[in-house]
């Protein structure tokens, strides 16, 4: 079994539309997180949620909103999509501290036309 | 704030040889670091952490790393690397109270037979 799932794995979009990307785990952590990894490889952390209480929420187009129906789930809805969203967006969680060990998702590769 | 830089962005070894990719943090105390492995069209996954005590790391795949406080490093390394290391390498910093780990932009690792 897959301990963190995204979906779906690929997303191809025109502009301006508006998408969805799901993640769920079975590991039974408390916290899940959204990371999204640029053309470059460079990885930022855009949420945070433990508990189902949104604790990170770094500086990210209002566009972009987290949901989280309970603690093993976090999906991530964008609207209005534009060019520039255009990424691979990772989903991890983690248990316990902060800064324990991550599992992450194989991410979601969007493209947006 | 705490910052990660990875100086090499692309590493060329040939099979067998010694690895050691580099890694220098920036944070006013004792951080949490890590080096996490990402395979081609994968999440990443957990090499090795620092937390406290013994600066000498272990981690899987038979890599270790070393924190060297006087030069703010991390440094990963391995005696002798397999052609199924190759992949892209990211050094991690964490802080007390923060819930979301700083990834630095990565090195590539490419193995020549």
């Amino acid at each position: 079994d897959t301990a963190v799932s995204q979906t779906p794995k690929y997303l191809v979009t025109q502009m301006g539309n508006d998408k969805s990307i799901k993640c769920e785990q079975n590991l039974g952590h408390d916290t899940m997180y959204w990371y999204k990894q640029d053309s470059k490889k460079f990885l930022k952390i855009m949420f945070s949620y433990n508990n189902k209480e949104l604790i990170i929420n770094e500086t990210v187009p209002n566009r972009f909103s987290p949901k989280s129906p309970d603690k093993a789930h976090l999906n991530l809805h964008i609207n209005s999509l534009e060019l520039g969203d255009s990424a691979v967006y990772f989903c991890a969680s983690s248990q316990g501290r902060p800064n324990e060990k991550l599992f992450f998702g194989s991410g979601t590769q969007l493209s947006v036309l | 704030a705490q910052s990660v830089t990875q100086p090499d962005i692309h590493i060329t070894v040939s099979e067998g040889a010694s690895l050691e990719l580099r890694c220098n943090y920036s944070y006013g105390a004792t951080p949490y670091l890590f080096w996490y492995v990402q395979s081609p069209g994968q999440g990443l996954q957990l090499l090795l952490k620092y937390f406290s005590g013994d600066t000498l790391v272990q981690g899987i795949k038979g890599f270790e790393a070393e924190f060297k406080r006087s030069q703010s490093s991390f440094n990963l390394r391995k005696p002798s690397v397999h052609w199924s290391d190759a992949a892209e390498y990211f050094c991690a910093v964490g802080a007390t109270g923060r819930r979301a780990l700083t990834f630095g932009s990565g090195t590539r690792l490419q193995v020549q037979p």
